[in-house]
């Protein structure tokens, strides 16, 4: 049961892109049962983690077009485009895990708006 | 409007015990499963533990595996967490979540809880 890995931090300037990715194995991110099963969280300072990316590339509603995932084999990514200063914040990924039993978080990424 | 509002965080001393508890409204509780989220000072998201809709089934991190309790009732529309045999690490704020197929939409405030002598 160990974590997912990020990068610790990314950075970019407004309207810039930013690529966040999350490496897992073949028991968690790219378990060929749970194949979709990857999911993104943004975490401002001293608030509540919310969903923006769940099944590897869907938004839930309300989360702006900006914000895109993607997954190859064991690695998941999470593409935030044209960066504004409201994306600072950290950014978790999480999977199923132990064929479906388990779940895992990403070590999160710290993103920076220069 | 979904609410989860988290109780019962607090200041326990090493080997002690604690109860949170997590009150749910807004949507079909006893249709989803539940999930206790965790988050130490500092660091990042950690899973605890889940419980599918009928509570048949329920499911730990191992570092919390027969130490703690995940239990639900579905008449109160309420999540728990046994905490027992606590030790320095379990110091954290405790979320609550509501579990759409791996994902988790709605999160309580959370709870913390500081386990310390």
């Amino acid at each position: 049961q160990s974590a997912l890995t990020q990068p610790p931090s990314a950075s970019g300037s407004p309207g810039q892109s930013v690529t966040i990715s999350c490496t897992g194995t073949s028991s968690d991110v790219g378990d060929y049962n749970y194949y979709n099963y990857v999911s993104w969280y943004q975490q401002h300072p001293g608030e509540v983690p919310k969903l923006i990316i769940y099944e590897v590339s869907k938004r839930p509603s309300g989360v702006p077009d900006r914000f895109s995932g993607s997954k190859s084999g064991n690695t998941a990514s999470l593409t935030v485009s044209g960066l504004q200063a409201e994306d600072e914040a950290d950014y978790y990924c999480s999977s199923s895990a132990g064929r479906g039993n388990l779940r895992v978080f990403g070590t999160g990424t710290k993103v920076t708006v220069l | 409007e979904v609410h989860l509002v988290n109780s019962g965080g607090g200041l326990v001393q090493p080997g002690g015990s604690r109860r949170l508890s997590c009150a749910a409204s807004g949507f079909t509780f006893s249709s989803y499963w539940m999930t206790w989220v965790r988050q130490a000072p500092g660091k990042g998201l950690e899973w605890v533990a889940t419980i599918t809709q009928d509570g048949s089934d329920r499911y730990y991190v191992d570092s919390v595996k027969g130490r703690f309790t995940i239990s639900r009732d579905n008449g109160k529309n309420s999540l728990y967490l046994q905490m027992n045999s606590l030790r320095v690490e379990d110091t954290a704020v405790y979320y609550c979540t509501n579990e759409d197929w791996y994902r988790f939409e709605y999160w309580g405030q959370g709870a913390l809880v500081t386990v310390s002598s």
